[in-house]
């Protein structure tokens, strides 16, 4: 099965600077790299997602990288805002099982 | 209209009792799955199932049995709760993209269960 390492566990930042989230993972054959974001109390929502066949994809303030060789990726926020406040899940595709394998979750926090 | 709806939303009830959690998807995804979610805000995949066929079967005890009754539905019955099952039960789908990478889940609003 995959191994999922994802880090830090928190993250404070000020409002307007950039977050900087990783994971690494094991399965050499995971080809599908999403993040989601869970809000207190809410359910987890995919907020962006990269296939194997790509390094970067962007999204307004949001950016994932991808190093497939090294097996990690990484949830890229730029100009942070208070409603960035969350936890965000990073859940690479387990070839085997086609399950996702959720992260530990990374609490990110942004003071105003 | 809510995609994925679970019920109930919070469930309070003591040891040893035993209790359902009912989830339902109207997007027409063949695949369902049950996460749980402790304090630590772990999410564990606990099983999922597809086209009503059980395709992950985590290590759970034998006290959580879930049923498919048809690919919208899936329920998760738990037989003798105990204290450590007190967490946040998520619903998701998602549907199988046959040669093309990617499993988009969408979960329900999850089900906070207390053990007292």
């Amino acid at each position: 099965g995959e191994n999922v390492e994802q880090h830090p566990s928190t993250l404070s930042v000020q409002e307007g600077d950039s977050a900087v989230i990783k994971c690494t993972y094991s399965d050499s054959a995971s080809n599908y790299f999403p993040w989601y974001k869970q809000e207190l109390g809410k359910r987890p929502q995919l907020i962006i997602d990269i296939r194997s066949n790509v390094g970067e994809k962007k999204d307004q303030r949001i950016a994932v990288t991808l190093n497939k060789t090294a097996k990690h990726f990484s949830l890229h926020i730029t100009e942070t805002q208070p409603e960035d406040s969350a936890v965000y899940f990073c859940a690479p595709m387990d070839t085997g099982r086609r399950a996702l394998t959720f992260g530990s979750g990374t609490r990110l926090q942004v003071q105003p | 209209d809510t995609a994925v709806s679970q019920t109930p939303k919070y469930l309070v009830t003591q040891m040893g009792n035993d209790k359902s959690i009912k989830c339902e998807q109207n997007l027409g995804h063949d695949t369902m799955y049950w996460y749980k979610q402790d304090s630590k805000k772990f999410l564990k995949i606990m099983f999922s199932y597809n086209n009503k066929e059980l395709i992950i079967n985590e290590t759970v005890p034998n006290r959580f049995s879930p049923k498919s009754p048809d690919k919208a539905h899936l329920n998760l019955h738990i037989n003798s709760l105990e204290l450590g099952d007190s967490a946040v039960y998520f619903c998701a789908s998602s549907v199988t993209h046959r040669g093309l990478a990617k499993n988009i889940q969408y979960f329900g609003a999850g089900t906070r269960l207390s053990v007292l």
